[in-house]
């Protein structure tokens, strides 16, 4: 079956550290793949959009690479700040095509310690 | 610039009163619109996406509907709400399967 697993619910990071958050798929060749950022009571928030031609993908402090052979997404976040504070959740598109829809996965909830 | 609104932000409805929550986008044409829900704790469930008019695609059986009437309305329903169906509901819409952007969300809860 087709999975999206965003292996860690938790991380803890001390402030200036940089953050690596981890995504996986299974049974999906996506096109691209998202990554938002959730405060708690919001909607989610698009930061940034990875092509499956594209290794890499930066902006600002934000660093996304996609691996399609691996079939993963490491999110990075550089000196990272309390204000990082949030989860964090990919997203890819299930089906080819115009009739595509967006699934997420469970999110990692960071938090950047002062 | 595009905008979406989503209400109301927070509702209370007792266990088998019928349910109506209402999204709308601006400033764009034929936008792609999704229905998620949130359980406390959990991740964003899908629960319908449309990519027209009267076009919609059900992800996950259950005792809700969605309709979209209009290019840039989305509505979200149920005749008899079920305990269960408490949840932050999020909808959402996107152009050409590109990043979505989401509504404020409303906090429903069943009692």
């Amino acid at each position: 079956s087709q999975k999206i697993e965003q292996n860690s619910e938790a991380l803890n990071i001390q402030e200036g550290k940089t953050a690596t958050l981890t995504c996986n798929y299974t049974n999906y060749s996506p096109a691209y793949l998202q990554w938002y950022r959730q405060d708690p009571g919001r909607g989610p928030v698009f930061l940034l959009l990875i092509r499956e031609n594209e290794k890499e993908k930066r902006k600002e402090r934000l660093k996304v690479t996609f691996d399609t052979t691996l079939k993963q997404s490491l999110f990075h976040i550089t000196a990272s700040q309390p204000a990082d504070s949030a989860t964090y959740l990919c997203a890819l598109q299930r089906d080819g095509g115009s009739q595509g829809n967006l699934i997420f996965g469970k999110g990692t909830k960071l938090s950047v310690k002062p | 610039s595009q905008t979406i609104h989503q209400w109301p932000a927070t509702l209370v409805q007792p266990v088998g009163s019928p349910l109506s929550l209402e999204c709308t986008v601006e400033g764009t044409s034929n936008p792609n619109l999704y229905w998620y829900r949130q359980a406390a704790g959990r991740g964003l469930q899908l629960l319908f996406y449309s990519v027209g008019i009267g076009q919609i695609s059900s992800e996950v059986p259950q005792n809700l509907s969605a309709s979209r009437p209009q290019d840039r309305q989305f509505i979200l329903s149920s005749k008899k709400l079920l305990l269960s169906d408490s949840g932050f509901y999020l909808c959402a819409w996107s152009f050409r399967q590109l990043e979505a952007f989401f509504g404020q969300g409303t906090r429903l809860t069943v009692v």
